[in-house]
């Protein structure tokens, strides 16, 4: 199975700041047709998970430009480029290049 | 707007079946090629964990882990596709959640999740 880690794993904030999550892949996420496959969650309170980004760097529909996915082979990041209030939960990447598809521990972003 | 809704028994008994359905809103599974249909667990303190994905035509995929237990279905008629665990134990008990996918990758669309107990 390809093991997913991500760092911190608990992230405090400030509002209209910057934040960025890692998240590290056991094995290379590319694909021979140039995707990695790299999908990021954000699990709010309370809340099922919702996609953010998927293959790496594609943002899903209706997630706000501030959310940045970025990298390619083992190594990626998720950026917010200013947090807001409804931007704390829990955030996963989720690798789904091999079967089983397999999540990270998850990082708690929440405010200072 | 895509909606799914699980639904099902909240309370198994240790080492019967769990079975779980998703009923899909506002959109056709037999139309709908470009999608497929997972479920996605989450037990209590713990990280999401991937059952299984169909495509509309029947196609499945499975969590190696699971395999053995698992079936997923589709039911075309009724708009709706299924999750049957078998020989359930306490580590099973977890948050049960459907969700639309575009491969196995995407899950662009999710249920409000169901909570499951295995307890006697």
């Amino acid at each position: 199975d390809i093991a997913m880690t991500q760092s911190p794993l608990s992230l405090p904030v400030t509002p209209g700041e910057p934040a960025s999550i890692s998240c590290n892949s056991s094995q290379s996420l590319l694909h021979r047709n140039g995707y990695n496959y790299l999908d990021w969650y954000l699990q709010k309170p309370g809340q099922s998970p919702q996609l953010l980004i998927s293959l790496g760097s594609n943002r899903a529909s209706g997630v706000p430009d501030r959310f940045t996915g970025s990298g390619s082979g083992t190594d990626f990041t998720l950026r917010i480029n200013r947090v807001e209030a409804e931007d704390v939960g829990i955030y996963y990447c989720m690798q789904a290049l091999q079967i089983p598809v397999t999540f990270g521990p998850g990082t708690k972003v929440d405010f200072k | 707007q895509l909606q799914l809704q699980e639904s099902g028994p909240r309370l198994v008994k240790p080492s019967e079946t769990l079975s779980l359905t998703c009923t899909v809103s506002d959109a056709s599974i037999s139309s709908s090629t470009t999608s497929y249909w997972g479920w996605v667990r989450q037990p209590p303190g713990q990280r999401l964990e991937w059952i299984a994905n169909i495509y509309y035509n029947g196609n499945t995929y499975y969590n190696p882990s699971l395999k053995s237990r698992v079936t997923i279905s589709v039911d075309t008629s009724k708009n709706q596709f299924s999750l049957r665990l078998n020989s359930v134990t306490a580590s099973d008990t977890a948050v049960y959640y459907c969700a639309r996918a575009r491969g196995l990758y995407g899950l662009d669309v999710w249920g409000q999740g169901i909570t499951v107990t295995v307890s006697s």
